[in-house]
């Protein structure tokens, strides 16, 4: 099976603009969580979709965003960025999402704000 | 609200010798989960161990083993033989039930394993 795929795996933006991520999990799974990794706040939870709904929102300002659509696929838009937004955005997806299911890591998408 | 933390920013093994990483966490929780990952540099995060806080015995995957301390929220991660592959980030990350798959991740520890 193809792994977490993450498109597009580096972008660079000014700010102001907004930026919309792309996550495709595995094949047959129905959970996508989205992190932001950053050196300074490490990484943190910014949400989880399972059947298109979002469950559980990290502590984020409303610019972030996220979708998932019918096929499980992700995505998740910051809007009005700020140079603080410059991060590894890193997506999980999990089977059932009933909780406590191993995630599986995509390569991230490096986002850079200037 | 859960916390993890790892006390060592970063850490040096020599290769084939045996390394252990410490993490403690804060939870309410009576059931759980505990992982371990991987990032090594430039590289996607992968899975080394997990352990359900249900289970007394401690889980082993080749050369890594955890030694879970539930009453002392401890759960450290032992690495033996070393390899230079073993290079990377390590996260200690908490996941609580409630149907939700969101986990908590501590600072991390860097590993480098010399030759």
């Amino acid at each position: 099976k193809a792994g977490v795929t993450q498109t597009p795996r580096y972008l660079i933006k000014t700010r102001g603009q907004q930026v919309t991520l792309s996550c495709s999990p595995i094949s047959g799974h129905r959970s996508v969580s989205w992190y932001q990794q950053t050196p300074g706040q490490g990484l943190q939870f910014l949400f989880e979709y399972f059947s298109e709904t979002q469950r559980n929102k990290g502590n984020f300002p409303g610019r972030f965003s996220g979708r998932q659509f019918s096929n499980s696929r992700s995505e998740m838009n910051v809007s009005t960025l700020e140079l603080g937004d410059s991060a590894l955005y890193l997506c999980a997806s999990s089977l059932d999402g009933q909780g406590m299911e191993t995630q599986y890591f995509g390569p991230g998408t490096r986002l850079l704000v200037l | 609200a859960q916390t993890v933390t790892q006390s060592q920013p970063e850490m040096s093994v020599q290769e084939a010798e045996t390394v252990t990483l410490s993490c403690t966490y804060d939870t309410s929780e009576n059931n759980y989960y505990l992982f371990w990952y991987k990032q090594p540099p430039s590289r996607q995060m992968i899975l080394v161990i997990r352990q359900e806080a249900y289970k007394q015995q401690n889980a082993t995957e080749n050369r890594f083993s955890v030694n879970f301390q539930k009453a002392a929220k401890s759960f450290s991660l032992k690495i033996s033989d070393s390899q230079l592959g073993d290079t990377a980030m390590y996260f200690c990350a908490f996941g609580g039930q409630g149907g939700s798959e969101k986990l908590v991740f501590g600072k991390g520890t860097k590993l480098t394993v010399n030759p």
